[in-house]
């Protein structure tokens, strides 16, 4: 069975500090791991992948599959982070559903 | 190329009724899933459909069916609606080694 957790319902900084949102995840082989984010009034978004490695918006997330995690980082918070962040993996071998953590709430403080 | 359409956006059922939800998914998307999304239990698979057979279903009751014609498009069915099938239902699709691109939902309102 797969499963995502996001330990933390809401996470609250303030703007410029550093932002770190925590997914730890099971999974028996090697799974895919992406987060979304929805900001108000809009849809659920694609945010990362973990095979591509890449920046966006200034958050990057780091596999580390001995420890399980997937965390969202990002070094100074803005106003415009503020969202709803959900982690969610992807099973591999050919069609997989994906599952989705609760979401973590992220609110930056001006 | 266009997004995932979702038809209605809005939809106000009372109980014991049934409701059918629409999907669109972007052009060359075989697999289609589906989700709820509640405040209090964020976001549950309900199922998933790829050349139109489920490959994965959650842990909903039976009132809540789906089905995925040969044009990828899918629909959601909900029987005897409850007060507590209120929700946004979501539908994603997507392509093999991507992750999924969701429609803005269909927000269900049960009185």
């Amino acid at each position: 069975a797969q499963r995502v957790t996001q330990p933390e319902k809401l996470l609250s900084v303030f703007k410029g500090a550093p932002v770190e949102l925590k997914c730890n995840y099971s999974y028996s082989g090697s799974p895919e791991l992406f987060w979304y984010v929805q900001y108000s009034r809009q849809r659920l978004q694609l945010l990362l992948r973990h095979i591509s490695r890449e920046s966006i918006k200034g958050f990057t997330a780091d596999l580390n599959k001995g420890e399980t995690s997937f965390h969202l980082k990002k070094p100074f918070a803005q106003e415009e982070d503020s969202a709803m962040y959900y982690c969610a993996l992807k099973g591999s071998g050919g069609y997989q559903k994906v599952t989705f953590g609760t979401g973590t709430k992220l609110q930056v403080i001006p | 190329k266009a997004g995932v359409t979702q038809t209605p956006r809005y939809l106000i059922k009372t109980r014991g009724q049934q409701v059918t939800l629409s999907c669109s998914p972007i052009s060359g998307h075989r697999s289609v899933s589906w989700y709820q999304q509640t405040p209090g239990q964020g976001l549950q698979f309900l199922f998933e459909y790829f050349s139109e057979t489920q490959r994965n279903k959650g842990n909903f009751p039976g009132r809540f069916s789906g089905r995925q014609f040969s044009n990828s498009r899918s629909e959601m069915n909900v029987s005897t609606l409850e007060l507590g099938d209120s929700a946004l239902y979501l539908c994603a699709s997507s392509l093999a080694k991507e992750g999924v691109f969701f429609g803005q939902g269909t927000r269900l309102t049960v009185v």
